[in-house]
């Protein structure tokens, strides 16, 4: 049962350019919710998180928004870098367990 | 300060064996967490331990067993190996006290199960 969902396989984007990344969750019981990046080979690393009580978080060129009604939250990365090339993983905690989506695979283009 | 440690980083196993996971959190971290990621799965939620206690635990069969030490250290144990167990393990920990804190991932171990 796959309770956070990443549509997005993979996005492409020209460096310099909005990057946006979108996760949709079944789960109204979630209370945080958090970003992750990935490069191969290694384990995945904290972004940005937002508490299921606020709509907006900013952390320099990353802001996590969070639509409750719609069970949706999407990362926008502005301007996008050659070093954000990378997976990045939606993950949605509840009882101190964290359930993740399946990846997007961004690439950002020169 | 150190990072998050999995011990070893890569394995293969024959089908039928069994196989222990180490992870070693970050100093002061009481909580620790297994996930399992596959090709096409993003990570799979196997169990958390906080204080040497399983507080939840994913849906994964019974051959998949873990433990926590008192200095928080914590092993995973997968017995009679499937080839569908090859995959990177990862292990996460955290401060974990009361609410949710950030997770911090550990480079995993890569098992490869033959």
């Amino acid at each position: 049962d796959q309770q956070v969902k990443q549509n997005s396989p993979s996005l492409s984007v020209q460096e310099g350019r909005i990057s946006i990344l979108n996760c949709d969750y079944t789960n109204s019981m979630f209370d945080y919710f958090l970003w992750y990046k990935k490069y191969p080979a290694e384990g995945p690393t904290f972004l940005i998180s937002i508490s299921s009580i606020k709509d907006k978080n900013e952390d320099g060129r990353f802001t996590v928004f969070l639509n409750k009604s719609a069970k949706h939250l999407s990362l926008h990365i502005v301007p996008s870098q050659p070093g954000d090339s990378a997976v990045y993983f939606c993950a949605a905690s509840v009882a101190y367990k964290l359930s993740f989506g399946a990846g997007t695979t961004v690439t950002v283009r020169a | 300060k150190a990072g998050v440690t999995q011990t070893p980083r890569y394995l293969i196993k024959t089908r039928g064996q069994q196989v222990t996971l180490s992870c070693s959190p970050i100093s002061g971290h009481r909580s620790v967490s297994w996930y399992q990621q596959t090709p096409g799965q993003g990570l799979q939620f196997l169990f958390e331990y906080f204080s040497e206690t399983q507080r939840n635990k994913g849906n994964f069969p019974g051959r998949f067993s873990g433990r926590q030490f008192s200095n928080s250290r914590s092993e995973m144990n997968v017995s009679t190996l499937e080839l569908g167990d090859s995959a990177l393990y990862l292990c996460a920990s955290s401060l974990a006290g009361e609410g949710y804190t950030e997770a911090f991932f550990g480079q995993g171990t890569r098992l490869t199960v033959v």
